[in-house]
């Protein structure tokens, strides 16, 4: 089936750190792979995305690379600011076009 | 860009009430309408496919009779609470898919049910 598992939060760093959140995946087929952002009150969207294998998504100054060996699809941004505070959450799409979460990770970045 | 609103954003009731929510795209017609419920400090669980004029199709575990989904047009679909409970009390999204656009879903802000 398909799953996807994050890196639990939360996570607090300073102001123009780097960020790294881990997501893994298990699909059958040849899933597309997103990470959507949610900010306080308001509702998820969009960051970026991959649609296949070694494709890089970035969006905002964060990435992410498909990583189809490691099934994996980490969010990595150089130099975080206090306007990004706000859960993250990976997912992916299989076939039914319907999408699988994980759990979420609050990112609290302080000045 | 697409927008999708949900109404109302909360609401408060008295167990054994309904609660209506309702999901709307707001420039763009969607076929196929999502709901996920999400708890507390977790991810959301998808409830329900809402597919317009036909039934939805709901996740193994989610109560048809409790959670009556329509989705009489193209830009509407609404979650009813039916008998709700206090362990109805969640927070309530949808989203709908532009599958012609760039961008996939759009997740309209959530609704919280608090229920007495």
């Amino acid at each position: 089936g398909n799953s996807v598992t994050q890196m639990e939060g939360p996570v607090t760093l300073s102001e123009e750190a780097f960020l790294t959140i881990n997501c893994t995946y298990t699909a059958t087929g040849y899933p597309s792979l997103f990470w959507y952002v949610q900010y306080p009150g308001e509702g998820l969207q969009l960051l970026l995305k991959a649609t296949k294998a070694d494709d890089k998504g970035s969006n905002k100054g964060f990435e992410a690379t498909y990583r189809k060996e490691t099934t994996s699809f980490h969010l990595e941004k150089g130099s975080v600011q206090v306007s990004d505070s706000a859960v993250y959450f990976c997912a992916l799409k299989g076939g039914a076009n319907n999408l699988f979460f994980g759990t979420g990770t609050r990112l609290t970045v302080i000045p | 860009g697409a927008v999708v609103s949900q109404h109302p954003s909360w609401v408060i009731c008295k167990s054994g009430t309904s609660v209506k929510i309702e999901c709307r795209s707001l420039d763009f017609q969607a076929t196929t309408m999502f709901w996920y419920r999400q708890f507390p400090k977790q991810s959301l669980m998808l409830m329900a496919t809402s597919n317009e004029g036909s039934k939805a199709t709901y996740e193994q575990g989610v109560e048809k009779d409790k959670f009556l989904i329509n989705h009489a047009s193209l830009t509407l679909s609404t979650l009813t609470v039916t008998s709700a409970h206090p362990e109805d009390s969640s927070f309530y999204i949808c989203s709908a898919d532009d599958f012609g656009g760039p961008r996939g879903q759009y997740f309209g802000p959530g609704t919280r049910l608090l229920v007495l």
